[in-house]
Parts: C-alpha cells; structure tokens; sequence
C-alpha cells in the first residue's frame, strides 16, 4: 500500500517568510512523528502526536514551530519566521500504535528546507 | 525517561570484514529495540529489530544481540559489502513519553574497497 508520503520534497524560503510542511501517515496509523535532521547529523525529536492524547511538544525548539493533526490523519508542521538555522531535512513517520506491540516507525522521504 | 547512547559515532572496515555497533539504553522496562538503517540522502527504514524475549535475532548477514543485564544491544554485519555503506540508528521506547522511540544519535558506516 502507500506509504508516508510529504510534500513539498523541497523548499526554498527567504528569511523572515512562514513555511508550511505537510505529512500523510499511512492509512489506520495512530501515532505520528516530526523530526528535524540537519546535514550529516542524527534525527532530531519534534512532536509526537497519539491518537486523541494531547501531542508531546517537548521537542519544538521555539515557539515559532508549531504543529497541528487534523482529523487524526494528515499532520502540518508550519514554521513562523524562518531563521538560517532553520535549514534541514523534516521528516515524517507513523506508526501503528504507540504502545502495545508494534513500535515500527515508517518515515516519509521528507521535506528538504532552505532558508536563504 | 529512556536514554539511548550509541558508539561509534564513525566506523570504517574493510569489505568483507565484520562490523559491530552498540547501543546502550537506560530503561530496564524497555521491551523493544530497532536498528534503522539510512543511507545518503534516503529515509531511515528499519533493518531488523530484537524485542526483550530474546538474545539474539539473525537476518542473513545482519544480526542483532541484546544483553538485558548489561542494558545494551548491537548491531553485527558480517561479510560488509559497499551497499552497506550509511547512517546506522538504534532506539529504544520510552514509556514516560507514550512509547515514542528514543534515537542513537547514529553510526556512520564505512565500507572501504
């Protein structure tokens, strides 16, 4: 079946603009994952969104990320006033649940951004 | 909360020869523990994983050991090929956080000709 897809694959903003980064889940996932991984570096935690639990924001390096799920399905990650520093490749992935048996993560091809 | 360290960061090993990584994880409740593999410019996907049960899980060339007492679990390749070359990532589940996986901060594989 279809797997996480993201869109736009790439990005190109000038400083100052807001940006809007979108994810699709796979179809039934639950749980949904953002994170952030700079050139040649790990995968950094955003947001963890599950279910209808309220979405783990601990990862959200400024409150100028923010995230919403709709529906229980597609997820927007919308960043305000990008910086530099905000240039990386978002990633995407769900998952069946968060709890119980299957822990698996399936990431999306993810969004490269450029802020210039 | 769970912590996840990985080691090491950079290894490089001749084809052919054997590679090893190692996680350590800090949760003695954790009951599961992945390995992602991510080559450049790719998505991580995940290559095998091992839950508390067992010692030890075996895919072709690819394996996975865990040491509960010890907290710790590795990743064996053996017979290294070049399409083995990329970014290896362990995790492991912190239930404090929902059962979100906590990441290895990553292992840059190298596999010389």
């Amino acid at each position: 079946g279809a797997g996480v897809s993201q869109s736009p694959s790439n990005k190109v903003t000038e400083k100052g603009k807001d940006v809007e980064l979108r994810c699709d889940p796979i179809s039934g996932h639950t749980a949904l994952y953002w994170y952030r991984q700079s050139l040649g570096q790990g995968l950094e935690f955003l947001i963890y969104f599950q279910g209808n639990s309220a979405p783990d924001k601990s990862g959200l390096p400024s409150d100028r990320f923010s995230a919403e799920r709709t529906g229980g399905s597609v997820s927007t990650l919308t960043i305000q006033r990008t910086q530099q520093e905000d240039s990386a490749v978002y990633l995407c992935a769900s998952s069946p649940s968060g709890s119980g048996s299957s822990y698996e993560q399936y990431f999306g091809p993810g969004t490269r951004l450029t802020v210039t | 909360g769970e912590n996840v360290e990985q080691h090491p960061s950079t290894l490089s090993v001749q084809e052919g020869d054997s590679a090893v990584i190692k996680c350590t994880y800090s949760d003695s409740a954790s009951n599961y523990f992945p390995w992602y593999k991510q080559e450049l410019g790719k998505r991580p996907q995940l290559i095998i994983d091992i839950r508390s049960n067992v010692g030890e899980k075996k895919d072709q060339r690819i394996a996975v050991t865990l040491n509960k007492t010890a907290k710790h679990f590795s990743l064996h390749i053996t017979e290294t090929q070049p399409e083995d070359s990329a970014v290896y990532f362990c995790a492991a589940p912190d239930f404090d956080s929902n059962y979100q996986l906590i990441w290895g901060a990553g292992t840059k594989l190298i596999i010389k000709p």
